[in-house]
């Protein structure tokens, strides 16, 4: 069946250091989206990639969509303590009404 | 600015007894969906529901498991005879459109736990 993982699962950083969550399908996924959940909290819809090789942005974050559409990263440059939370990709087959979410990765980060 | 809300917050149950959870989505929502999530663990697809009626559902969501639309607002999951193996937190979500086409608003969950 349709498997979407993510690594690392867990990440440790010191505040002002760089991150990086990969996310993998083991099928093509017509787009991909990417969710943040604080501690305690619900998910909370970051951003959506729809093209092959598409790159957004969003002020530290940066976000990818492989070419092949089976893979995407999310990369957070210079990282604060407000980015602390689980980072979810959610991908999404051509052709079924549902998400396939990753694993998550843990971020957690130290002032 | 709109948001889907669950009820209740928190539930403890004794196994073997139903709940239901309750859900309503933001208002011109068309599509709706269940997710659990194990504490600690990732977000796991139940259902998703579209013009009264189940669109796609896992493998986790068995017989079990109902949802509905009773009233026009409310959107309920049932568990029928509930597990230890069912305590989690489930979240309801909701979109304009269909999957792949629009992001998900989740609600806040409804915590289960199961004794």
């Amino acid at each position: 069946g349709q498997q979407v993982m993510q690594i690392p699962q867990y990440q440790h950083v010191q505040e002002g250091e760089d991150f990086t969550t990969y996310c993998n399908s083991s099928t093509t996924l017509s787009n991909i989206q990417w969710y943040k959940q604080r501690p305690g909290g619900h998910p909370v819809f970051l951003i959506q990639l729809v093209k092959s090789g598409e790159v957004k942005k969003q002020k530290r974050l940066t976000f990818q969509f492989g070419e092949a559409k089976k893979n995407s990263s999310l990369h957070i440059t210079a990282t604060q303590t407000t980015d602390v939370g689980t980072y979810f990709c959610a991908g999404i087959t051509y052709n079924f009404n549902k998400f396939y979410f990753g694993s998550g990765t843990k971020l957690n980060v130290k002032p | 600015e709109p948001e889907v809300t669950q009820t209740p917050s928190h539930q403890v149950t004794q196994m073997g007894q139903e709940v239901i959870l309750r859900c309503v989505p933001i208002s011109n929502h068309l599509y709706f969906y269940w997710y659990r999530q194990i504490l600690g663990q990732k977000v796991e697809f139940l259902v998703s529901f579209y013009n009264n009626e189940i669109s796609e559902k896992s493998e986790i969501f068995d017989d079990q498991f109902s949802v509905e639309r009773p009233d026009g607002s409310n959107f309920t999951l049932k568990i029928r005879s509930t597990k230890l193996e069912d305590s989690a937190m489930y979240f309801c979500a909701s979109s304009v459109q269909g999957a792949g086409t629009g992001e998900l608003f989740f609600g806040e969950g409804s915590r289960l736990t199961v004794l």
